[in-house]
């Protein structure tokens, strides 16, 4: 069974500062690798996907790297604007197609 | 236009009562899901139909029947409601069922009393 972990649960950080949200996964048998922003009360946005042969995804302020070996991925995004404030989901599809989900990382961005 | 769209936004009934939840994407993609997100915020798959076929079954109570007329649409009806079965309700949808990009409907609120 695979487990998907997401830390720190909840971040707060000035504008302007660097966010790192981590997500971990036990079954490094993985399809692929996708993040996601929820803001409260709505449904997911993708933001990122990141298949298992590579290595990373860029997208403007935002970079996701995926180690598999050590089930590590890691989601960057560069100068936070308040606008960034939500909460960010990893979810993992293994080899069976099947998906799991984080918890999530709640991120608050001050101004 | 909306990509993914479900109806209703929100649903509010009784114990025992049956309900359904409809979703509806205009993508052309040939894989939808039914998530359920519970109170603590924790999102887990329910159901995937691959070109009306079903393809993923998670441990769901048989209460809950899935249903895709077409390839554009997935239907979730639920019987006896249930306290417990109080949560958002998600549809998601992707080009195919291996791993493409998933894109999400906006949630739809059950609240049984």
């Amino acid at each position: 069974k695979q487990e998907v972990t997401q830390i720190p649960a909840a971040l707060s950080v000035p504008e302007g500062e660097n966010l790192v949200l981590n997500c971990s996964f036990t079954d490094s048998a993985i399809y692929n690798l996708q993040w996601f922003r929820q803001d409260p009360g709505k449904g997911l946005t993708s933001l990122l996907l990141i298949q298992s042969s590579q290595r990373e995804q860029t997208s403007g302020r935002l970079n996701a790297s995926l180690d598999k070996s050590s089930g590590r991925s890691t989601l960057y995004i560069a100068a936070s604007q308040p606008g960034d404030s939500a909460t960010y989901l990893c979810a993992v599809r293994r080899n069976d197609y099947k998906l799991s989900f984080g918890a999530g990382t709640t991120v608050t961005v001050r101004a | 236009d909306t990509a993914v769209s479900q109806t209703p936004k929100y649903l509010v009934t009784q114990m025992g009562n049956d309900k359904s939840i409809k979703c509806e994407q205009n993508l052309g993609h040939d894989t939808m899901y039914w998530y359920k997100q519970d109170s603590k915020k924790f999102l887990k798959i329910m159901f995937s139909y691959n070109n009306k076929e079903l393809i993923i079954n998670e441990t769901v109570p048989n209460r809950f029947s899935p249903k895709s007329p077409d390839k554009a649409h997935l239907n979730l009806h639920i019987n006896s409601l249930e306290l417990g079965d109080s949560a958002v309700y998600f549809c998601a949808s992707s080009q195919d069922r291996r791993g493409a990009e998933q894109y999400f409907g906006p949630g739809t609120r059950l609240t049984v009393t």
